[in-house]
C-alpha cells in the first residue's frame, strides 16, 4: 500500500531563513507527487506537482520541489522564507489515475 | 476559487441525527473525490466516483456512510446516526484528466 511520510511535524524559522521540508513515500510504481498548502482558515491550495520530466519542480511562491527516485522522496524547498508562508504543508502521491495519499503534514511558523 | 463548491460549509448536529453534504465539481471533471480531514491529519480519503459510478470505498467509511453522484454531476455524502468522532472536515476534490486533483472549501462537521 502507498504511504507517505512527512519528517517534520512543526516547523519554526525567522523570515529569510532557508527553508526544507522532507518528504518520502513509498509504492513501486509510477506516481505523481504534490505538495499541496493550507493557509489558516484556508482551504488546500497546490504548491506544485510532478508527474513526469524534469525532476526539479518549480511552484508557486518560489518553491520547489526535487524528486529523487532512488530515495523515494520529493522534498519541499523555499531559499527565503516569508511571515505570510505560515500554513500546514502536506506532501502527497497517487499511482496514475487513483487517489490521494497525504502525509500527516508540517506545520511551518514563520516568525516576523 | 478553484471552482470546486461544497455545501454547507458548516454543519453542527447532535449525535444521532443525520446529515448530508453536497459537492459541485468542475462542470467538464469526470473524477471526484471524497476525503476526511481531522486536526493533525492530511486529508484521508474515502470513496471515489467516475462519472456515476462509485469505484471504490475506504474502510474508514462504515455502514452509516452512503456516497451518490447521480448523473456524474454533483455528489452527496450522507452520514447516518451521527457519531461525536464523525467531527472533521469533509473535502470534496474534482479530477480531470491529467491527475490534479482540485479541492473544494469542505464542510466542518461538528457533532455535539
Amino acid at each position: 500500500a502507498q504511504s507517505v511520510s512527512q519528517h517534520n511535524h512543526h516547523v519554526i524559522l525567522s523570515e529569510a531563513a532557508s527553508l526544507e521540508l522532507g518528504c518520502n513515500y513509498s509504492y513501486g510504481g509510477t506516481v505523481n507527487l504534490f505538495w499541496y498548502v493550507q493557509y489558516p482558515g484556508q482551504h488546500l491550495q497546490l504548491l506544485l506537482k510532478y508527474f513526469s520530466g524534469d525532476p526539479l519542480v518549480k511552484g508557486i511562491k518560489g518553491f520547489e520541489a526535487e524528486f529523487i527516485k532512488s530515495k523515494f522522496s520529493f522534498n519541499l524547498r523555499k531559499p527565503s522564507v516569508q511571515w505570510s508562508d505560515t500554513a500546514e504543508y502536506f506532501c502527497a502521491v497517487n499511482a496514475r489515475d487513483d487517489k490521494i495519499i497525504f502525509g500527516k503534514g508540517t506545520r511551518l511558523h514563520i516568525l516576523p | 476559487d478553484t471552482g470546486v463548491s461544497q455545501d454547507p460549509r458548516h454543519k453542527i448536529t447532535k449525535r444521532g441525527q443525520n446529515v448530508t453534504f453536497r459537492c459541485d465539481p468542475i462542470s467538464e471533471h469526470n473524477r471526484l473525490y471524497w476525503y476526511r480531514q481531522t486536526l493533525g491529519q492530511g486529508p484521508e480519503f474515502l470513496t471515489y466516483f467516475q462519472n456515476e459510478a462509485q469505484l471504490e470505498k475506504s474502510r474508514l467509511l462504515s455502514d452509516r456512510f452512503s456516497a451518490e453522484r447521480p448523473k456524474g454531476s454533483f455528489s452527496t455524502l450522507e452520514i447516518q446516526r451521527t457519531e461525536q468522532g464523525d467531527s472533521a472536515m469533509y473535502l470534496c476534490a474534482s479530477v480531470g484528466g491529467y491527475d490534479e486533483q482540485f479541492f473544494g472549501p469542505g464542510t466542518r462537521l461538528t457533532v455535539l
